[in-house]
């Protein structure tokens, strides 16, 4: 059961769009739903996006996610210095039954 | 308002047992999944393994079955997480989750968080 892949760094300016990737397999991403987490420095995880592209009240539209077969990916808009963080995919693994996986964590990085 | 809040930090030498745990609120604490999920000092999540306190059902991560026991005690709406002899590579954050039916699925509240060290 490896983790999810993701780049370990992004960066932008303020304003600028940043995209996160996800990679998994058919085990997965490609059969289950993914979500995405945001870690903000010294807190707890937070959840950003679920059912690979819903985001929970409260949470800004400038967050959207995508899914297509086996990745998905999280965009983030109009980025902002309160979005500097630790961005983190996870789906359910149908290879072991409730087996959740994580990816490796992307650090945002807003310039 | 719904929470999970966990104990508090810990400080322990190798070999040492030890018990913590993560209170719900707030929610019908029974029907929803807790998960348990890892984090080392500067590394990623990790998850560890679920239990559903209605029957107490239990998942494992192949990572950590055996190393560590997941329980349940509903009638005071608290999920633990026990070790029977820990190890320096155990000292971490760990978090308590809920799976949220509403987020599909998604761990939706987290607990604050219990560090660990050994």
């Amino acid at each position: 059961q490896s983790a999810l892949t993701q780049p370990p760094s992004a960066s932008g300016t303020p304003g600028q769009r940043v995209t996160i990737s996800c990679s998994g397999s058919t085990s997965n991403i490609g059969s289950n739903s993914v979500y995405w987490y945001q870690q903000l420095p010294g807190t707890a995880p937070k959840l950003l996006v679920y059912r690979n592209n819903q985001r929970p009240s409260g949470v800004p539209d400038r967050f959207s996610g995508s899914k297509s077969g086996t990745s998905a990916s999280l965009a983030i808009s109009g980025l902002r210095s309160e979005d500097e963080a630790d961005y983190y995919c996870a789906a359910w693994d149908d290879s072991l039954s409730g087996h959740v996986v994580f990816g490796e964590g992307t650090k945002v990085t807003v310039l | 308002e719904v929470q999970l809040v966990q104990s508090g930090a810990d400080v322990k030498t190798p070999g040492e047992s030890l018990k913590i745990s993560c209170k719900g609120s707030g929610y019908t604490f029974s029907r929803y999944w807790i998960g348990w999920v890892r984090q080392m000092p500067g590394k990623g999540l990790e998850w560890m393994g679920s239990i559903y306190p209605g029957d107490s059902e239990t998942n494992y991560s192949p990572s950590f079955q055996g190393h560590v026991l997941i329980s349940v005690d509903k009638s005071i709406s608290t999920a633990y997480l026990q070790w029977g002899s820990l190890q320096a590579s155990d000292t971490a954050m760990y978090y308590c989750a809920r799976r949220g039916y509403n987020s599909g699925e998604a761990f939706d509240i987290w607990g604050q968080g219990t560090m660990v060290t050994v």
